[in-house]
């Protein structure tokens, strides 16, 4: 099992610029979390779905955040604009259950 | 709400010291706790879990009870390692009757075990 997969890594873009992070969850699992780390606010949700469709997306910070699941095995996170503020280390995590399964991360910086 | 709260950190300790992380929580029906753990550089993984009162979840030497009089679930180790050094995360998972896997999180414990 290959487990949860984030692309890129890293990424370092300017202020301004689109951001798009990826993930594909493990399979069969029909939840799939996007979270945000930072050291000032610890570890917050963005938005999950389940089964593909946004089941809460409050904790999306403002509208330049945008997230897509198109299909079971694929969803992207996209910032557009990204300010330095953004620069954190995005989680995707997937489930089955209660137990969340998480990838290992993307660490974005904004310049 | 839903909330967790955990012992504020860094907690520092020597190796084969005993540890202890404290964890409450607050939740409007009958959750399942857990405490996940991330090493530097790594997403989080699962560490061990309970999902009714009085129930006992252990793995790799760590334990935690689920005590429901006392709303907690205090991570617990006899004996530290370097390798545990890591920042450990409470959380819990209440489904309130209906089928909604989102956890809640605590704010994170940073241990750092020195040799």
């Amino acid at each position: 099992d290959a487990g949860v997969i984030q692309s890129p890594r890293h990424e370092v873009t300017e202020m301004g610029q689109e951001v798009t992070l990826r993930c594909k969850p493990i399979s069969g699992h029909d939840y799939l979390f996007w979270y945000r780390q930072t050291m000032m606010r610890g570890l917050e949700l963005l938005i999950y779905f389940n089964n593909n469709v946004p089941i809460d997306d409050s904790g999306m910070p403002e509208d330049r955040f945008s997230a897509k699941m198109p299909n079971a095995s694929f969803s992207t996170l996209k910032i557009q604009p990204s300010e330095p503020r953004d620069s954190a280390v995005y989680f995707c995590a997937s489930s089955f259950s209660e137990t969340q399964y998480f990838g290992p991360g993307t660490r974005l910086l904004v310049l | 709400g839903d909330s967790v709260t955990q012992m504020e950190g860094p907690v520092t300790l020597s190796e084969e010291a005993f540890l202890t992380i404290n964890c409450t929580y607050t939740a409007t029906g009958y959750p399942s706790l857990f405490w996940y753990v991330q090493y530097p550089g790594e997403g989080l993984q699962l560490l061990l879990k309970a999902t009714k009162a009085d129930d006992k979840g252990s793995n790799k030497g760590f334990e935690a009870t689920y005590r429901k009089e006392t709303t907690s679930f205090h991570l617990e180790k006899g004996s530290v390692q370097v390798s545990d050094s890591a920042v450990y995360f409470c959380a819990l998972s209440d489904q309130g009757g209906g089928s909604n896997y989102k956890l809640t999180f605590g704010k994170g414990t940073l241990l750092t075990v020195n040799p």
